[in-house]
């Protein structure tokens, strides 16, 4: 079943912990990218991958770091969480070669910083 | 600034009443996508649709039809017949090849469907 998947997904954590929330996706997809959600904002671009080794910066990168070392896998990186980084987030691929394409989205990863 | 807009925060419908989503983008690009996702209460994100800025036909499929007008920059999406299984948020989102890979989603406008 072509699926992307997220872990965790529900995740208690305190400020400053260092945490990685992984997303893998199994179509082969080149493009992955993360997104916040929060209440009112819809959803934000925090990062994005074209293809292996290729990331750049969404809107809101401001305290997360991604890597793409393998295709399916496009996990992010939380160094030092913090209270406002509690939110709802969602991993995703897409059939195109770039964001214009369909997105498949993960079931999503609830964090809260404490 | 805001690329796109969705002014409706939540609709409320009785069931089998005619509903539309408004959805106001802004771009300098002139070759961009759109599309509609649908988030239900079980939280995941459904793609219902994406459409090219050349291409303006409205489209239909069962119940559900969008509109795109590119002279009032609107991708609106109308359900008829409304049913208590599309309570939902439904988001609309841009996409620029100029600024290709960033995407940017409106706020969402929450539909509930009443029996």
């Amino acid at each position: 079943e072509a699926q992307v998947t997220q872990n965790p997904r529900y995740l208690i954590t305190v400020t400053g912990k260092k945490l990685t929330v992984t997303c893998s996706q199994n179509m082969n997809h080149e493009y992955m990218s993360w997104y916040r959600q929060d209440p009112g904002l819809g959803l934000r671009q925090i990062y994005y991958s074209m293809n292996v080794e290729v990331t750049d910066k969404g809107d809101v990168p401001e305290g997360y770091k991604v890597s793409r070392k393998e295709k399916r896998n496009f996990p992010l990186i939380l160094e030092s969480p913090s209270p406002n980084q509690t939110s709802l987030y969602f991993c995703a691929s897409s059939t195109s070669g770039r964001s214009t394409g369909e997105l498949f989205f993960g079931e999503g990863s609830r964090l809260t910083v404490l | 600034a805001q690329k796109v807009t969705q002014a409706q925060t939540e609709i409320s419908v009785v069931e089998k009443e005619d509903v539309t989503l408004d959805c106001v983008y802004e771009t300098r690009d002139t070759t961009y996508y759109l599309f509609w996702y649908k988030q239900p209460p079980s939280g995941e994100l459904v793609f219902l649709i994406r459409r090219n800025s050349f291409d303006e036909q409205n489209e239909i499929s069962g119940r559900y039809s969008w509109n795109f007008q590119k002279s009032t920059s609107s991708f609106n999406f109308t359900i008829t017949a409304s049913q208590v299984v599309d309570s939902a948020v439904y988001f609309c989102a841009l996409s620029e090849v100029y600024n290709f890979n960033k995407f940017y989603f409106g706020s969402g406008t929450k539909l509930n469907v009443k029996p």
